[in-house]
């Protein structure tokens, strides 16, 4: 069964400090993993995705994710926030091309102090 | 593409009434998701199709919610009759299976339509 944990519900930061948002998975496939981001009274946008090839992936905005296998974590991370990252971060899994087990995390809401 | 588009962006509506909610999924896209998101859910898949067939509704609450998906391009989502906490905001969303790079779990979505049941 797969499962994917968001660790925080709200994180804030300052303005020009660096992102983490932590997720981590359960898969008893080799997963692909996705980010994806929604800005306030808008839809879904997919962030980056882990596709069983390089572990270390770029997204849009500057943002990134590291795949660890044996931390079963993929957080996200982006050295120097900007007021325009303040938005609710999904984290998801399914098994690679499955249409049929796609599951969301809880969300993390990221908040810019600035 | 114009992306997954979705109508109405607002709906308000009364107790017992029927509510509609459509959807045009990106051209050429053989999956198709219905999603509700609210504050105490979070985001619930409710259905999806494959090349139009219903594939898994197991997320639909009740008899009282319908979906169909007439040909490839048009998807709707019917509540009848609505209740208060059907309030939520509904997304739809679609995919290519096979896409390279991508897959059919790589979703695009519309900007929802929030729906108030009063």
């Amino acid at each position: 069964a797969q499962s994917v944990t968001q660790l925080d519900s709200h994180v804030s930061v300052s303005e020009g400090t660096p992102v983490l948002l932590r997720c981590n998975y359960s898969s008893s496939y080799s997963p692909s993993l996705f980010w994806y981001v929604q800005h306030p009274n808008k839809g879904l946008q997919l962030l980056l995705k882990y596709t069983s090839a390089a572990t270390l992936v770029k997204g849009i905005n500057g943002f990134e994710a590291e795949f660890k296998k044996s931390e079963t974590s993929f957080h996200l991370t982006k050295p120097s926030a900007h007021m325009s990252d303040a938005a609710e971060y999904f984290c998801v899994v399914s098994e690679y091309s499955s249409a049929s087990k796609i599951i969301f995390g809880s969300g993390t809401r990221l908040s810019i102090r600035p | 593409d114009a992306g997954v588009i979705q109508s109405p962006r607002h709906e308000v509506t009364e107790m017992g009434q029927e509510v509609t909610l459509r959807c045009k999924p990106i051209s050429g896209h053989d999956y198709l998701f219905w999603y509700r998101q609210t504050m105490m859910r979070g985001l619930e898949l409710l259905i999806y199709f494959n090349n139009n067939v219903p594939i898994d509704d197991s997320g639909m609450p009740e008899d009282r919610f319908s979906a169909k998906m007439p040909n490839a391009s048009f998807s709707t989502l019917k509540i009848q009759p609505s209740e208060p906490r059907d309030s939520a905001v509904y997304f739809c969303a679609s995919s290519l299976y096979g896409d390279r790079g991508s897959g059919a779990n790589v979703l695009t979505f519309g900007a929802g339509s929030r729906l108030t049941v009063l």
